[in-house]
């Protein structure tokens, strides 16, 4: 059971436009989610972060959105640029577990920015 | 600038044989990963470690061991390597009490012929 969904495997928008990558949850008790991004052969890199008591955390061209009623968070870049093509995971875990142990993954969503 | 190092970045082995995935931090982290990535599926937690000689299963710990005899090393160990073991393998690592800010290492491509 996918307990976080990246619904959109890929998605592809020009550079200088917003680009929305999508997440959903389904376990109430996730209080803390992190988006990654990955480039081809290298390992993920943490990106963002936002807890429950938030609904939007921004860092430069990134921000991240939670809605908690509708268990939605969605990462925005504006403007997007080439160097952000790569695969971006979300990942949630339930607040104050000590330890990454308890992440959850998605699987991915690959976003290519054209020229 | 910190870093988290795996061994091999390509591996090609045989079915059955003994496989040894290395990885080294050197931030002092406790707690130390290992994950795998499959296409449709994300990122799966194989094993963990929050200290010294202390190993945990992660969701997918059936064919796998680990090792972590000195804190900047955990390896990860595949028995008798089969055909469905071939993924991307990731080391990752954490400070003690972090809320989830994983440092990766660059990956191992492991392949079972």
């Amino acid at each position: 059971d996918q307990q976080v969904k990246q619904n959109s495997p890929s998605l592809s928008v020009q550079e200088g436009r917003i680009s929305i990558l999508n997440c959903d949850y389904t376990n109430s008790m996730f209080d803390y989610f992190l988006w990654y991004k990955k480039y081809p052969a290298e390992g993920p890199t943490f990106l963002i972060s936002i807890s429950s008591i938030k609904d939007k955390n921004e860092d430069g061209r990134f921000t991240v959105f939670l809605n908690k009623s509708a268990k939605h968070l969605s990462l925005h870049i504006v403007p997007s640029q080439p160097g952000d093509s790569a695969v971006y995971f979300c990942a949630a875990a339930p607040l104050n577990t000590g330890t990454a142990s308890k992440l959850t993954f998605g699987t991915g969503t690959r976003l290519q920015v054209t020229l | 600038d910190v870093k988290v190092t795996q061994s091999s970045r390509y591996l090609v082995k045989r079915t059955g044989e003994k496989v040894f995935l290395e990885c080294v931090q050197d931030m002092d982290h406790e707690n130390m990963f290992w994950y795998r990535q499959d296409p449709g599926l994300g990122l799966r937690l194989i094993y963990f470690s929050y200290d010294v000689k202390m190993k945990e299963k992660g969701d997918i710990p059936e064919g796998y061991s680990v090792s972590r005899e000195k804190k900047e090393r955990f390896s990860l160990i595949l028995e008798s390597a089969s055909t469905n073991q071939t993924s991307m393998y990731l080391c990752a690592s954490l400070l003690g009490g972090g809320t989830g800010e994983l440092f990766f290492g660059e990956g191992s491509r492991l392949t079972v012929l």
